[in-house]
């Protein structure tokens, strides 16, 4: 079993709606839980981290956190084309090193 | 904030030198810096781990006499390719880790395109 899976994609959304990125991880001790946005040719960019279960909020992007479900998502409100990337998901315990997912791509049309 | 710079963004050079990439936290010190590579439509791959003044943990498959780690100081580590073939051509991303308040965050250098004639 993957320790962090995610849909490979790509997730195709038209501007303005809002894209919803999931990953589920298997270790259930899993502790901090990251997003990057890495653009192609790009290294990857952190958007935002979240730890305790429920939502936690940064501008357009949400992070929904469930521990019981081993489950995190990360929402995209008002999609723009810019926002077109692959977008990894990272878990790690303690002071581990972080286990990334493959990651998903995501399309936002004009 | 959490700025990384790393130093050549791109090289290209010919089979049988050495490279050397170095990776800085501006404005943060490391606790951890990690060494990634990725090919092409490829994910990461980690590479090796290092602590400042420790000596780095290569993953498996990773040559430690190839791939030099040295990690100086709590904002400089480099990664020396020697002896670089064409295989090793990919790009190579730093990430170092910054310790908050309540978890280790990891940031990510630009990365290096390494191109080997």
């Amino acid at each position: 079993q993957k320790e962090v899976e995610q849909n490979s994609g790509p997730l195709s959304v038209p501007e303005g709606a809002i894209a919803s990125l999931n990953c589920t991880y298997s270790d259930r001790g899993s502790q901090s839980f990251f997003w990057y946005r890495q653009y192609s040719g790009k290294s990857p960019e952190l958007i935002m981290f979240i730890y305790s279960n429920g939502d936690k909020e940064d501008g357009r992007f949400t992070a929904q956190l469930n521990k019981a479900s081993q489950y995190v998502s990360l929402l995209i409100r008002d999609s723009q084309p810019s926002d077109s990337a692959t977008y990894l998901c990272a878990v790690n315990k303690g002071y581990s090193t972080l286990t990334f997912g493959k990651g998903t791509m995501l399309l936002v049309s004009p | 904030g959490a700025v990384v710079s790393q130093h050549p963004s791109w090289v290209i050079c010919k089979s049988g030198t050495s490279v050397k990439i170095e990776c800085r936290s501006l404005d943060f010190q490391a606790t951890t810096m990690f060494w990634y590579r990725q090919f092409p439509k490829q994910s990461l791959m980690l590479m090796a781990t290092s602590n400042e003044g420790s000596k780095a943990t290569y993953e498996q498959g990773v040559e430690k006499d190839k791939f030099l780690i040295n990690h100086a100081s709590l904002t400089l580590s480099t990664l020396t390719v020697t002896s670089a073939h064409p295989e090793d051509s990919s790009f190579y991303i730093c990430s170092p880790r910054k310790r908050g308040e309540f978890q280790e965050t990891q940031y990510f250098g630009p990365g290096t395109r390494l191109l080997v004639l």
